[in-house]
């Protein structure tokens, strides 16, 4: 079965301070994934994808089929990093996501 | 261009009634989704559209119907509100390919009492 799992509802960190928001997956093939960002009261928007491999705000995401991760950085934690992150697979070119059930990272100044 | 547009942005219903919430995309998109967000469960995929006169089950789609006139439009109607409905609704639209991304919408926030 397709499966996004984020562990941590809550991550508290202060400011400057190294983020990690944890994200597994399971899915049988090649996955699509990304990380999706929402700041308080706005729409969701794309932070990554992990096939452009690129750094967005600071944050980047390597896939490890391995451990089937997806896990999101950053080094230094600014206090507008703070938002709700969710984790999202693709599911082949349907336009479908499974989502996990998203973390919320607080930057305290 | 707006994007994708959702109106209404607050809705309130008892028990039992219906209605529609509307989603509306002027990129030019075929694929068009909904999804419901509630606290501790992510997003979950409620009905997708691959085209207009296309559409199909997501995860959830129990209690919700869709259909797909137009490429424009992707209107998701509630046929008798349940309390277990409440939640924030949103729409996104989609680039396929490898460009691959969902747009969202602003979302619905619906209370059902």
């Amino acid at each position: 079965a397709q499966r996004v799992t984020q562990p941590e509802k809550l991550l508290s960190v202060f400011k400057g301070a190294p983020v990690e928001l944890k994200c597994n997956y399971s899915y049988s093939g090649s996955p699509e994934l990304f990380w999706y960002v929402q700041y308080s009261r706005q729409r969701l928007q794309l932070l990554l994808r992990h096939i452009s491999r690129e750094s967005i705000k600071g944050f980047t995401a390597d896939l490890n089929k391995g451990e089937t991760s997806f896990h999101l950085k950053k080094p230094f934690a600014q206090e507008e990093d703070s938002a709700m992150y969710y984790c999202a697979l693709g599911s082949g070119n349907t336009g479908k996501l499974i989502f996990g059930q998203g973390t919320t990272l607080q930057v305290k100044p | 261009n707006a994007g994708v547009t959702q109106t209404p942005k607050f809705q309130v219903l008892k028990t039992g009634q219906s209605m529609t919430l509307q989603c509306a995309q002027d990129m030019n998109h075929e694929y068009m989704s909904w999804y419901r967000q509630d606290p501790g469960m992510g997003l979950r995929l409620i009905h997708y559209s691959v085209g207009a006169g296309i559409t199909d089950q997501g995860e959830v789609p129990n209690g919700y119907n869709v259909s797909r006139s137009t490429t424009e439009d992707f209107p998701l109607r509630l046929l008798s509100a349940a309390p277990s409905q409440t939640s924030v609704y949103f729409c996104a639209s989609i680039t396929t390919g490898r460009d691959y991304e969902q747009y969202f919408g602003p979302g619905t926030r619906l209370t059902v009492t």
